[in-house]
């Protein structure tokens, strides 16, 4: 069966360092894999896709098939990178997400 | 452009009592639509999806149901209500981008059963 997990309900660090969010996947197809974000008092949004494979607000996540894992990554986190993170899959018409993980940066 | 709409945002309701949850889009026709709730430390689980008027699809056996009566309009509902409905809700619909399928969520509707 399709799973997401993301093994991090926290995750703390300093303004200015490095970032990595990490989710694994099980999944007996190709994958198609997303992070969404939601900011305080904001919606759920999607931050990234693999299939697009791009970079947003610094952020840029590779997916591992051997290792079935996309991560998410920055090389130096800001403020207002903090958030809650979900990792998600899609299987079929529906997308299975991770228990996510909260992000928090501190000046 | 598309829009989505879920109201109340809150709600406050007593065990046993009935619920029923909104959600509409605009800007767009024969959307797919979801319903998710959001616990705490168990992420998004999907409760229902539709691809068209009519077509329901539940994933998990629970005390809700899920109705379309139109293209653009989804709702949740519930004949009595349990302590262990309480949770936050996300309806969301799917729409097409140049590089695959986009899936926008509402605002939320928080239900706290009492």
């Amino acid at each position: 069966a399709q799973r997401v997990t993301q093994p991090e309900k926290l995750l703390s660090v300093f303004k200015g360092a490095p970032v990595e969010l990490k989710c694994n996947y099980s999944y007996s197809g190709s994958p198609e894999l997303f992070w969404y974000v939601q900011y305080s008092r904001q919606r759920l949004q999607l931050l990234l896709r693999h299939i697009s494979r791009e970079s947003i607000k610094g952020f840029t996540a590779d997916l591992n098939k051997g290792e079935t894992s996309f991560h998410l990554k920055k090389p130096f986190a800001q403020e207002e990178d903090s958030a809650m993170y979900y990792c998600a899959l899609r299987s079929f018409q529906k997308l299975v997400f991770g228990t996510g993980t909260r992000l928090l940066v501190s000046p | 452009s598309q829009t989505i709409h879920q109201w109340p945002a809150t709600l406050v309701q007593p065990v046993g009592s009935p619920l029923s949850l909104e959600c509409t889009v605009e800007g767009t026709s024969n959307p797919n639509l979801y319903w998710y709730r959001q616990a705490a430390g168990r992420g998004l689980q999907l409760l229902f999806y539709s691809v068209g008027i009519g077509q329901i699809s539940s994933e998990v056996p629970q005390n809700l149901s899920a109705s379309r009566p139109q293209d653009r309009q989804f709702i949740l509902s519930s004949k009595k209500l349990l302590l262990s409905d309480s949770g936050f809700y996300l309806c969301a619909w799917e729409g097409k981008t140049g590089t695959g399928n986009t899936i926008y969520f509402g605002e939320g509707s928080w239900l706290t059963v009492v």
